[in-house]
């Protein structure tokens, strides 16, 4: 059964660093997500991709986050300049077609430092 | 925008009794609600959801309900075993197509003692 893949399983940066997460979605998934998840809180939307583009984001999603999809496979979440309260796991999602189901990566743990 | 809120945060139960999970939302215009177990370490794994135009699912032991006059909805697990021990969440989401972000809930604890 496919599965979304993430990468690296655990990133520790320097407050200030440049991160970049990685995801392989599932290869016929249309629509991706990166979500986010602070220690013992529910897990939060960040960012939905369509068509090459930004769906919607929400407030979390400033202008230090990026995301991109750079060859039609990987699906990246770039944040410019870290920050301690950026520590989290993320996690990648995505959805096919006029499915509903979002399926989950097993997310990226980062640490800031 | 959708508020989702999620009792109890922790739930113990003796292995092979039910357990539920209740969930409410705000935003009468959600009309998807799925549930995702998480375990330690792991990434959110979708186990059962249901949509507005239905007002209850069984998947073997699972099941999920709806009330939409109410907003809210459950999770009942039947006949626990240790393996279902795990962090839950309940979610909403708008849905038009397969683009709209989900809202989740805080998650519940559940531990199933042997």
């Amino acid at each position: 059964e496919p599965e979304v893949t993430q990468t690296p399983s655990h990133q520790v940066t320097q407050m200030g660093q440049e991160v970049i997460l990685r995801c392989v979605p599932i290869s016929n998934h249309l629509y991706f997500y990166w979500y986010r998840q602070i220690l013992g809180q529910k897990v939060e939307f960040l960012v939905s991709f369509y068509n090459n583009e930004i769906s919607e984001k929400s407030e979390i999603f400033d202008d230090q986050f990026s995301v991109e999809r750079p060859d039609g496979s990987n699906f990246t979440l770039k944040i410019r300049s870290t920050k301690l309260e950026d520590s989290a796991m993320y996690f990648c999602a995505g959805s096919g077609g006029r499915s509903y189901e979002q399926y989950f990566g097993p997310g990226t743990r980062l640490t800031v430092t | 925008g959708e508020n989702v809120e999620q009792h109890p945060s922790t739930l113990s139960v003796q292995e092979g009794d039910s357990a539920v999970i209740k969930c409410t939302y705000s935003d009468s215009a959600s009309n998807y609600f799925p549930w995702y177990k998480q375990e330690l370490g792991k990434g959110p794994q979708l186990i059962i959801d249901i949509r507005s135009n239905v007002g209850e699912k069984k998947d073997q032991r699972i099941a999920v309900t709806l009330n939409k006059t109410a907003k809210h909805f459950s999770l009942h697990i039947t006949e626990t075993q240790p393996e279902d021990s795990a962090v839950y969440f309940c979610a909403a989401s708008g849905v038009n197509s397969g683009n709209t972000p989900l809202v989740f809930g805080k998650g519940t604890r559940l531990s199933v003692i042997a």
